[in-house]
């Protein structure tokens, strides 16, 4: 069985300043990794995956992510937040042999002045 | 180059009626999968569907169906709808097995 795992439920941060959304991950086999963002009443925009490689992901508007295998982690980062960037943010993933995102329960970014 | 389109975008039903959902994919794109997203949570895997065929499904009763169309369209009907039925239903759509899917804005679905 796969799952992901986001253990805040809301994080905030002052504009500005550094962010991470954490993340945890399930899978057997090689994982693929993926961030979304979610505004009010919208579907869903993709940030950034991971596939092989790098371990350090860049992705869409100053966002980035860290791969770590021995922690099983892919926390979503960025050096400076924008209010905004106050969203809902899913991590998904899944393993080779099929293409089925499996999500997290996603987490309350909230930026302020 | 039109993104993933969805229709309706908002649906009222009763409980007891059947709904229907339509998904028109990115252009190029021969793969559509469905998600139920409900209040709070994280989008749940419904069907994904492939050269007309539902290649995978998730865990959802067989109330949930579907159907992909010659040019790549996909409608997800759900039967005997339930309160729990009430979430924002969203279409993705990608090439192939193609890791990166793109997702519709959603159509919201309201069981009273």
């Amino acid at each position: 069985a796969q799952s992901v795992a986001q253990p805040e439920d809301q994080v905030n941060v002052a504009e500005g300043n550094p962010l991470t959304v954490k993340c945890t991950y399930s899978v057997s086999g090689n994982p693929y990794l993926f961030w979304y963002v979610q505004y009010p009443n919208r579907g869903l925009q993709f940030l950034l995956k991971y596939i092989t490689g790098d371990n350090l992901v860049k992705g869409s508007y100053g966002f980035e992510a860290e791969f770590n295998k021995s922690q099983t982690s892919f926390h979503l980062k960025k050096p400076s937040a924008l209010v905004s960037d106050s969203a809902l943010y899913f991590c998904a993933g899944f393993t080779g042999g099929g293409n089925k995102l499996t999500f997290g329960t996603g987490t309350q970014l909230k930026v302020e002045l | 180059d039109a993104g993933v389109t969805q229709s309706p975008t908002h649906l009222i039903k009763t409980r007891g009626q059947q709904v229907t959902l339509r998904c028109s994919p990115k252009s190029g794109h021969d793969t559509v999968s469905w998600y139920q997203q409900a209040l709070g949570q994280g989008p749940q895997f419904i069907f994904q569907y492939y050269e007309e065929e539902e290649r995978q499904r998730g865990n959802f009763p067989d109330r949930f169906s579907g159907h992909q169309f010659p040019n790549y369209s996909s409608e997800l009907n759900v039967n005997a709808l339930l309160l729990g039925d009430s979430a924002l239903y969203l279409c993705a759509s990608s090439f192939g097995r193609g890791v990166e899917q793109y997702f519709g804005p959603g159509t919201r679905l309201t069981v009273t």
